[in-house]
């Protein structure tokens, strides 16, 4: 089946490091991808990471994905203010030519001063 | 502004009565994505056009919805007799399908909160 699941919250302090975790289910997903969502804004695409790839690296944001264990992770180093926010994390189930996106319920994180 | 525009932002309607969402893509995108959001949860895919071509609908999209996107821009979500349990976040996305696997990625709008009385 389709399914993805991720922790509903987190909590870190301003500065430190957050890791969000997330596992799916579908093993012929092409592109894992994690989207943001902040109050009153649209659902907008974070980052992404191909399948065969275990590592992707984007200025603070750093996506593991071990395709072993069908689990993957965002990290945002140096968290700010303005990182607060749902993220989701998304699978296209049935390979690149998929249409569909199946998302998480979502991670709800929250900066401490 | 050139990014996916969903019209109304807010709808609130009694129970019963038919809805109808509007969704324009992005100009150059021939796919266009129907998705739903209820408090608390992750987007759920309901149906997804290919021009003008209805190519997928989700078990989700009851036969009370139905979508249309007759020229192959905009697009349109009917509800009708709308329920309690319609209430939710309507999203449309649209993309720009290209061969050879390539990352296609869905950019979506504000989206339209849907309140059933």
């Amino acid at each position: 089946g389709e399914d993805v699941e991720q922790s509903l919250f987190l909590s870190v302090r301003e500065g430190d490091s957050s890791v969000i975790n997330c596992t799916y289910t579908d093993s012929s997903s092409t592109y894992l991808y994690w989207y943001k969502q902040e109050p009153g804004a649209g659902l907008q695409l974070l980052t992404y990471i191909f399948s065969n790839m275990d590592m992707k690296q984007d200025q603070r944001l750093t996506v593991l994905l071990n395709k072993k264990d069908k689990h993957l992770s965002l990290r945002i180093a140096d968290t700010q203010t303005g990182d607060s926010a749902i993220y989701f994390c998304a699978e296209n189930p049935g390979g690149s030519s998929a249409s569909k996106i199946i998302f998480g319920s979502g991670t709800r994180l929250s900066i401490r001063p | 502004d050139t990014g996916v525009s969903q019209d109304p932002r807010h709808k609130i309607t009694k129970r019963g009565q038919n809805v109808t969402f509007r969704c324009d893509p992005i100009s150059e995108h021939n796919r266009l994505y129907w998705y739903r959001q209820t408090l608390g949860q992750g987007p759920e895919f309901l149906t997804y056009f290919q021009n003008e071509a209805q190519l997928e609908k989700s078990r989700l999209l009851s036969d009370r919805f139905s979508a249309e996107r007759p020229k192959g821009s905009f697009s349109t979500l009917e509800i009708q007799r709308t329920e309690q349990g319609d209430s939710a976040m309507y999203l449309c996305a649209s993309s720009l399908s290209v061969a050879g696997g390539k990352l296609e990625t869905q950019y979506f709008g504000p989206g339209t909160r849907l309140l059933v009385l």
